[in-house]
Order: structure tokens, then sequence, then C-alpha cells
């Protein structure tokens, strides 16, 4: 299977501030993706990132708030930029990955838990 | 929108078969079937994936209907590790494509 790692594995940041998500995969991929995973809810997609170009995000989310960068194949990064409380959330980074077969499997890092006083 | 159907809650006693359904009536002929879970909120774990054949790995078991429109996770031995949120997603397995995940089912194993 597929290594994904993620720092940082967490953190607490003030309200106003930023913070950027590393993301780091094991094997060169075409695309990357970021889910955000508010408490108690399921995973929503924020943004699909391709190398090479800009990211494309989904509705209700956009690149001033959320600004991705991808500057190789096997690296990525979300920046939160000006957080309030409701930022609060696990970020989870994913690719998809072709073990050999037809089919791409999509694998998940670890996540970062985010919590904005 | 989620295109699957779970039931919110399970439970199964430790040792015994956990059989987790889903419902995917609008599935289209290119779509297959995948299986996550999400352990106390760590990332999303690949189980197993199938297109219309009856699938089994190390983790588990994917049986699928005749007609594609449900399926059901088979975890044969759970265990209390096994309790988790999991997910059944339909997607189309060529090309990079974003998941979409409902609420997926809440599987709780039991002493």
């Amino acid at each position: 299977s597929a290594v994904i790692s993620q720092k940082p594995s967490r953190d607490i940041c003030q309200r106003g501030t930023s913070l950027t998500i590393q993301c780091q995969v094991d094997s060169q991929v075409t695309m990357m993706f970021w889910y955000r995973q508010q408490p108690g809810q399921s995973l929503t997609l924020i943004a699909t990132a391709n190398q090479g170009s800009e990211a494309t995000y989904e509705s209700g989310f956009v690149i001033d708030k959320f600004p991705i960068s991808r500057p190789n194949l096997t690296f990525s990064t979300l920046t939160v930029s000006n957080m309030s409380p409701e930022d609060s959330s696990i970020y989870l980074c994913s690719a998809d990955y072709n073990l050999g077969g037809v089919q791409e499997t999509q694998y998940f890092g670890p996540g970062t838990r985010l919590l904005v006083l | 929108d989620a295109k699957t159907t779970q039931p919110p809650s399970m439970d199964c006693a430790e040792g015994r078969a956990a059989n987790l359904p889903c419902n995917h009536s609008t599935i289209s002929g290119n779509e297959y079937v995948y299986w996550y879970r999400q352990i106390h909120s760590q990332g999303p774990q690949y189980i197993i994936h199938g297109l219309k054949n009856n699938e089994t790995n190390e983790m588990a078991s994917l049986i699928i209907t005749e007609d594609r429109k449900s399926s059901t996770l088979i975890l044969p031995h759970a265990t209390l590790r096994d309790t988790a949120v999991y997910y059944c997603i339909v997607r189309v397995a060529q090309g990079a494509q974003k998941l979409v995940f409902g609420q997926g089912t809440r599987l709780t194993i039991n002493p």
C-alpha cells in the first residue's frame, strides 16, 4: 500500500493567523486531494491539486482561504489562511495510486488536527 | 452528494462476522464499489473494492449483488479493533477522481 505523511500532526493556533500543512507521498502521483473533516462530520473535499497547474476548488472553498501548492509529483501543501474557530477540523491529504492493475486506489494521510482559539 | 446509502450504526459481538450493507441503486456500469474505514478520526483506511465479482482480501470480503445495486462488506471475525466508521463509496476507478463520502456506518464491536 501507499505511505502518505502529513506535518504537523496537530496544532493549536490563534485566530487571524495562518497554518501551512505539508503532505508527502512515497511515489509519484498525478493528483493529490485535500479534504476537511469538521467535528462529528464526514469528509468533504476542499480541492484537487494537479502538479504544474492551479488547484481545482470545490464549491464553498476558495483559493484565498485555502491556497495550495503542488511543486512536484510527491509533495503538496495546504494553507489555512486568516483562521477562525470555524476552521477547527481535521485536514487530510490523499493520493490515487495505481498498484499495478487497471484500478486506482486512493490512500490517505493520517490527518492534521487543527484547533483555532 | 453521496451515491450510497448505509445504516448509521451497527453493533456486532466480538468474534462474530460483521456484515455491513450498502445500497448504490444508481451505480453506473463503469463504477466500482470501494470500502474504507476510519478509526477514531485517523485517516481513512482502504479496505477493499470490486466491480461485479465478489472479492476477498486479508481484511474483508465484498459481496456485490448481481444487479450491482447493493453490496455487503463482511468482516469474518470481528475484533474490538474493528470498531470504526465504515464508508461505502462508488467511483470510476480509472483516472484520479475525488471520493464523495457519505455519513458511513458506525460499527461497534462489543466484547
